[in-house]
């Protein structure tokens, strides 16, 4: 019965492979989102998806692309990685944006070696 | 945009005693205000919420202040406990718009 699922839980990689992280929820939601939280644990949205509809932070490197096959999922796909990306990944979803709840995923830890 | 931020960035308390975090926000158009809490190595999860039509909102040990004219927000643990430490962050949403995170406080409650 989980709520927000990522896969995986861990991922190890060299500089400039591609690598993608699946993310599924199964409440519903129709906007969910993606966060990068470093090292020193600042949470930094991403992306949020809703209808199909698309808000990027403005920050983000395009070698970043969230990929929504429908509306349970949003996946991230993440070309030539670099150091800096390492990470821990968080999806999230809540029913609409702005005053809802948001759940969160168990995070992906990212390791760029 | 909006802006957070948060204070202290790190907090130590001891076991039963009250623990206080502040945040402040910029954009007098946010409207909602959650706090979530996440443990070593977890997912963020939300503890208390308030909107702006509410000036205080109680849950248990834990509640949340809002001043709206100074734009700030609080968050109050009573008689915290061992399990209580943990980050806090809280976040500022302007209407309809995507949360923005406060930096965090660490939370170290002392048995």
């Amino acid at each position: 019965d989980t709520a927000v699922s990522q896969t995986p839980k861990y991922l190890v990689t060299q500089m400039g492979n591609d690598k993608s992280i699946k993310c599924e929820q199964n409440l519903g939601h129709d906007t969910m989102y993606w966060y990068k939280q470093d090292s020193k644990k600042f949470l930094k949205i991403m992306f949020s998806y809703n209808n199909k509809e698309l808000i990027i932070n403005e920050t983000v490197p395009n070698r970043f692309s969230p990929k929504s096959p429908d509306k349970a999922h949003l996946n991230l796909h993440i070309n030539s990685l670099e150091l800096g990306d390492s990470a821990v990944y968080f999806c999230a979803s809540s029913q609409g944006a702005g005053r809802e709840t948001q759940y969160f995923g168990p995070g992906t830890r990212l390791l760029v070696l | 945009g909006e802006n957070v931020e948060q204070h202290p960035s790190t907090l130590s308390v001891q076991e039963g005693d009250s623990a206080v975090i502040k945040c402040t926000y910029s954009d007098s158009a946010s409207n909602y205000f959650p706090w979530y809490k996440q443990e070593l190595g977890k997912r963020p999860q939300l503890i208390i919420d308030i909107r702006s039509n509410v000036g205080e909102k109680k849950d248990q040990r834990i509640a949340v202040t809002l001043n709206k004219t100074a734009k700030h927000f609080s968050l109050h643990i009573t008689e915290t406990q061992p399990e209580d430490s943990a980050v806090y962050f809280c976040a500022a949403s302007p209407r309809g718009q995507n949360f923005v995170f406060g930096p965090g406080t660490r939370l170290s409650v002392l048995p």
